[in-house]
């Protein structure tokens, strides 16, 4: 079965500052797509960005970019320029394969707090 | 507007009375999902549907049940409800693939307390 691994269960960031959450995957797959979600207080489970394996070009959305390093089966997301309502849960998620679950496998979450 | 739509959000009810959750997407979507979040265990898979009529176990299916009879429709049912079912569940949505090249769209939860 695959894992997904957030080291970080917490981090703490000073506002405007940039902070990167890691995470770790395993898979024997070689083309896939890896997301991160943001889940705020109101639980909402809301697409960050994503990234697609065969692509290296990291992916990017404003604010928040990714490092994808495939070999290494990492995939950190980097937020530049912290803003409060940055503050949230976020999850890394790799998609489930065989017999075409397409489901998607979480880790267990980084806790972002954001000081002002 | 696309979106994937549960209900209720919020419910309290007590140990073996019967429940549904509806769930219903509007993007013509074939694959449907259910999720539970617990503290600690982030999001685990319940049920699974990649079409109509065809549904599977998720890592977690154990006193869930689900139907699909249309396409945009996916409720979970939970017959004989328990305390341990106490958690915030999430139905998804997204074009079906197999190859794990789909992004995944969430309902806004639904808070379920069982006393």
């Amino acid at each position: 079965a695959q894992t997904v691994t957030q080291s970080q269960p917490e981090m703490s960031v000073q506002e405007a500052e940039t902070v990167t959450l890691s995470c770790t995957y395993d898979t024997s797959e070689s083309d896939y797509y890896l997301f991160w979600y943001k889940q705020p207080p109101s639980r909402q489970m809301i697409l960050v960005i994503r990234q697609e394996a065969y692509k290296q070009q990291n992916a990017t959305e404003n604010r928040f970019s990714v490092n994808f390093q495939k070999a290494a089966k990492s995939f950190s997301l980097k937020i530049s320029d912290s803003q409060l309502g940055d503050a949230a849960m976020y999850f890394c998620a790799y998609p489930e394969s065989g017999g075409g679950a397409d489901g998607l496998t979480f880790g267990k979450g980084t806790h972002l707090i954001i000081q002002p | 507007e696309a979106q994937v739509t549960q209900n209720p959000r919020y419910l309290i009810t007590v140990t073996g009375k019967k429940l549904t959750v509806t769930c219903s997407q509007n993007m013509n979507h074939e694959y449907m999902s259910w999720y539970r979040q617990d503290p600690g265990l982030g999001l685990r898979q319940i049920y699974y549907s990649m079409n109509v009529e065809a549904t599977d176990k998720g890592d977690v299916p154990e006193g869930y049940k689900v139907s699909r009879k249309e396409k945009r429709n996916f409720p979970l049912i939970l017959e004989s409800p328990s305390p341990n079912q106490t958690s915030l569940y999430f139905c998804a949505s997204s074009p079906w693939t197999g190859t794990g090249r789909n992004t995944i769209y969430f309902g806004e939860g639904s808070w379920l307390t069982v006393v």
